[in-house]
């Protein structure tokens, strides 16, 4: 069980597109998800935290402009990378905390690695 | 901010090896987490501390929770080859929902040459 999936698993696209990642948790019910941005060789900086129904909420120095979150049901958050540029290349994960479980797992999906020409 | 420092940075195993590494905080957290990423990967969840001086086993995975709340650590004994990766530790404060964790930089298991 708590198994988070994302979609998709690897991207490439040209400077100036948008791109959206989903993340799905496919086997309980997420009121909170997570989205996370990983550097090579670095640690998980977090991003924004999503809410179902509501709005994200976006760490310091993130655009939320730049990166538009969607929780549209229990199950699913997207995030879209408006305007691309290369410098926005980098892993993006998602996790989601167990709304039955214990207050602070988070499970995290596979990750998204994206690159932009 | 709070950070987490997690050390070492990287380590060296053979086969059969136990292994530690720990995470320390300069503030107080109510959980204590446990991850592996292998590369390419998402996190994967190895173990969950709720209790300060919480001592816990997941097959050959110990890890412990300290009793002043700013500390961590985790041991894998006879370490195999699968057990490369990246080792982090995550720290969140409360119990209400939403509650962001906050990361250690990793610990590098890597294979002796």
């Amino acid at each position: 069980g708590a198994v988070v999936s994302q979609h998709p698993s690897r991207v490439i696209c040209k400077s100036g597109t948008s791109v959206k990642i989903e993340c799905r948790s496919l086997d309980f019910q997420a009121t909170t998800m997570f989205w996370y941005r990983q550097f090579p060789k670095k640690s998980l900086m977090l991003m924004a935290t999503s809410n179902e129904g509501s709005k994200a909420t976006y760490e310091q120095g993130v655009e939320k402009d730049k990166f538009l979150i969607n929780h549209a049901s229990l199950t699913l958050s997207t995030l879209t990378v408006t305007s691309a540029h290369p410098e926005d290349s980098s892993f993006y994960i998602c996790s989601a905390r167990y709304l039955l479980g214990r207050y602070n797992e988070q499970f995290f999906g596979p990750g998204t690695r994206l690159t932009v020409l | 901010g709070q950070q987490l420092n997690q050390s070492p940075q990287s380590m060296f195993i053979q086969e059969g090896e136990d292994v530690s590494m720990n995470c320390t905080s300069s503030s107080i957290f109510n959980t204590w987490l446990w991850y592996k990423q292998d590369p390419g990967e998402g996190p994967v969840l190895l173990i969950a501390l709720y209790k300060a001086g919480e001592l816990t086993s997941n097959g050959r995975l110990t890890a412990q929770f300290g009793i002043t709340r700013k500390d961590s650590f985790l041991n894998i004994s006879a370490s195999i080859p699968s057990d490369v990766g990246i080792y982090f530790c995550a720290g969140t404060m409360g119990t209400a929902a939403g509650n962001k964790l906050t990361f250690g930089g990793g610990t590098r298991v890597l294979v002796k040459p």
